[in-house]
């Protein structure tokens, strides 16, 4: 069974600095996986995703996640963060062929942003 | 872009009641939508999976007579909480697959207290 835990419950930065937020994967085969925001009350906004190919891939608002197998890693990244990223993040993996669309969800990080 | 939509937005209702929530996808078709439930301060977890002119697919624990899903056209699925207790407020979130494709979108989420 598939499953992915997300380290960090809740982490704090400051407006400005530099932002890495953790994914491990357990899955059998070669994984689609997915990071989503969520802000408070809210659905999901898909910020980036990874099927195959390059394993560094670019999302929105300036996001970008490395896939490293070798680690069962997708760890989220952004340089510079700004106070409007505050929200609650999702790592997901997900199957693919019939299955495709059905996913597992991390325990989410919260993501606080200081002046 | 793709948009999917939900109604109600948030619903109260007394204990022994029925719900129903709509899912809706706005400018595709969608063969395939998902039901998630997420319950406060935990993670996303996929309830049944749902195709057109087909019967739902229910994840393991989940009641498939308590929680009635219909996909009767492309662009609309229902999820009906039967008889709800308070355990069954939740945050329920649905997500539409566009066709055959790798494209996946989710709704804005649907709150319901039951009191």
């Amino acid at each position: 069974a598939q499953s992915v835990t997300q380290p960090d419950i809740h982490i704090t930065v400051s407006e400005g600095a530099s932002l890495e937020l953790r994914c491990n994967y357990s899955y059998g085969a070669t994984p689609y996986l997915f990071w989503y925001v969520q802000s408070p009350g809210q659905g999901l906004q898909l910020l980036l995703k990874y099927f195959s190919g390059d394993t560094l891939v670019q999302g929105i608002k300036g996001f970008e996640a490395e896939f490293k197998r070798s680690q069962s890693s997708f760890n989220l990244r952004k340089p510079s963060v700004h106070w409007s990223d505050a929200a609650e993040y999702f790592c997901a993996v997900g199957a693919g062929g019939t299955s495709y669309g059905k996913l597992t969800f991390g325990q989410g990080t919260i993501l606080t942003v200081h002046p | 872009g793709a948009v999917v939509s939900q109604h109600p937005s948030w619903v109260i209702c007394k204990s022994g009641t029925s719900v129903k929530i709509e899912c809706r996808s706005l400018d595709f078709q969608a063969t395939t939508m998902f039901w998630y439930r997420q319950f406060p301060k935990q993670s996303l977890m996929l309830m049944a999976t749902s195709n057109e002119g087909s019967k739902a697919t229910y994840e393991q624990g989940v009641e498939k007579d308590k929680f009635l899903i219909n996909h009767a056209s492309l662009t609309l699925s229902t999820l009906t909480v039967t008889s709800a207790h308070p355990e069954d407020s939740s945050f329920y979130i649905c997500s539409a697959r566009a066709g055959r494709g790798r494209a996946q979108y989710f709704g804005p989420g649907t709150r319901l207290l039951v009191l």
